[in-house]
Parts: structure tokens; sequence; C-alpha cells
């Protein structure tokens, strides 16, 4: 079973939608997370933390689910500029283990 | 300020030829880590490095592979007798490395690896 699980997408949203995805981690005694913006052919660069209580960076909207060992990721009013590939990532302590990616692809 | 820089960008080998991947992380930060990410996958953790010593090799599939940060500031990642399947995106990442809480670990564009 592989640490973090995604659904790979793609979503395929218009401009201005909410688009909303989770991820799964296995590892409950993981501290810290994260989710990452990838461009195509480009390197992981990080988008927010996600914390316990829930947390939002403009439009976007990241939670924590302890108990069922899931995080998730909302972009309300999605741009162009959104298309990328969302990698949901844990850490543990310097270790990075990111998930697959989802893809989204917002059309105008 | 500048960032992680890695060289060459693209490097085309034959199977069995040795390549080096050369990682400068960003000025100042005493942590780096390479990982790879092969086509449609997150990328994996391979090695991280706290200054000049390896801290964590367990990522390493094999022994064909090592790494190096001898002055504890540029890395090289040797590969050693190279495969097809090593063909990947190999991306090297540096942080601050302070104790306690996470440092955000920025990297670099990557090194593509195309094994013929």
């Amino acid at each position: 079973r592989k640490e973090v699980e995604q659904d790979p997408g793609p979503f395929n949203v218009p401009e201005g939608a909410t688009v909303a995805f989770n991820c799964t981690y296995s590892n409950s005694a993981s501290q810290s997370f994260f989710w990452y913006r990838q461009d195509c052919r480009k390197e992981p660069k990080l988008l927010m933390s996600v914390y316990s209580s829930g947390n939002e960076d403009g439009r976007f909207t990241a939670q924590l689910n302890r108990a069922s060992q899931y995080i998730s990721l909302l972009i309300r009013d999605s741009k162009l500029s959104d298309s990328a590939t969302y990698l949901c990532v844990v850490n543990d302590d310097y270790k990075l283990s990111f998930g697959a990616g989802t893809t989204v692809t917002v059309r105008a | 300020g500048a960032g992680v820089s890695q060289t060459p960008s693209n490097k085309v080998t034959e199977k069995g030829k040795y390549v080096e991947l050369r990682c400068d992380p960003i000025s100042g930060h005493t942590a780096l880590y390479w990982y790879r990410q092969s086509l449609g996958q997150g990328p994996e953790f391979l090695i991280y490095f706290q200054g000049t010593g390896a801290a964590d090799d367990s990522g390493l599939p094999n022994d064909r592979f090592f790494a190096v940060r001898p002055e504890g500031s540029v890395s090289t990642l040797k590969i050693q007798r190279t495969e097809r399947g090593d063909s990947a995106v190999y991306l090297c990442a540096s942080s601050p490395g302070l104790a306690g809480g996470y440092n955000e670990q920025f990297f670099g564009p990557g090194t593509r690896l195309t094994v013929l």
C-alpha cells in the first residue's frame, strides 16, 4: 500500500467553478501535511500547509482529518492559472512522501 | 535570490554508462535532499544530507546509486551501470536545516535522465 494515495483525476472544470479533491495517508503518526503544486515539466512548489483546524489561503482551503487520515484541498472561483497537478505531501521529520498527484484543468 | 540549481537539465545516456548529476542548493541551506520522479508519479525520497554527511540514504534503490556532498554545499548524485529503469527526473531540494518544526524544502528544476 502506498503511503499517500490520491485520486489522479483529471478534474476538468470551467473557470469560476469550485473543485475539491482528497488524499489519504497510511502513517497515523505523521505530523505535518502539505499541498504542493507542480506545473508540467516543472519542479514542485509549496502551495500551503495543512493544519488540523483547517486553513485558507485566498481561494484555497485545506482540511485535515486525522481520525480518517485524509487531507482535502478545495479551490474556489477557479482560474485558468490553477491548471496544474496538485501533490498531497506528508512529512515525517525531514522526509517528504508524495502522492502521485491530482491533475486539474481549468477551461475558459 | 538564487534558487536551487541542477545540471545538466537533460541527460541522455546508454545502458551501462555512468552518470553524475549535480545540485547547487540555496546558499546557507544545510539540508539537501534528492528525490526521483517517474512519469505519472510523485517524487520519491532517495537521500538526505545534513551538512556533509548522509543522514538518511534509505531511499537509494540499490548500490549503483551513490551521492556525496563533500563541502556541505554542492551535491553530486552518481549512478553506475545505468539501466533503462533509471530513466526519471531527479529532483534536488534544500532547506535551512533548522532544528524543530518543518523547514520548507525548495526544489530545483530537476535533471531529466533518459537511459537508452
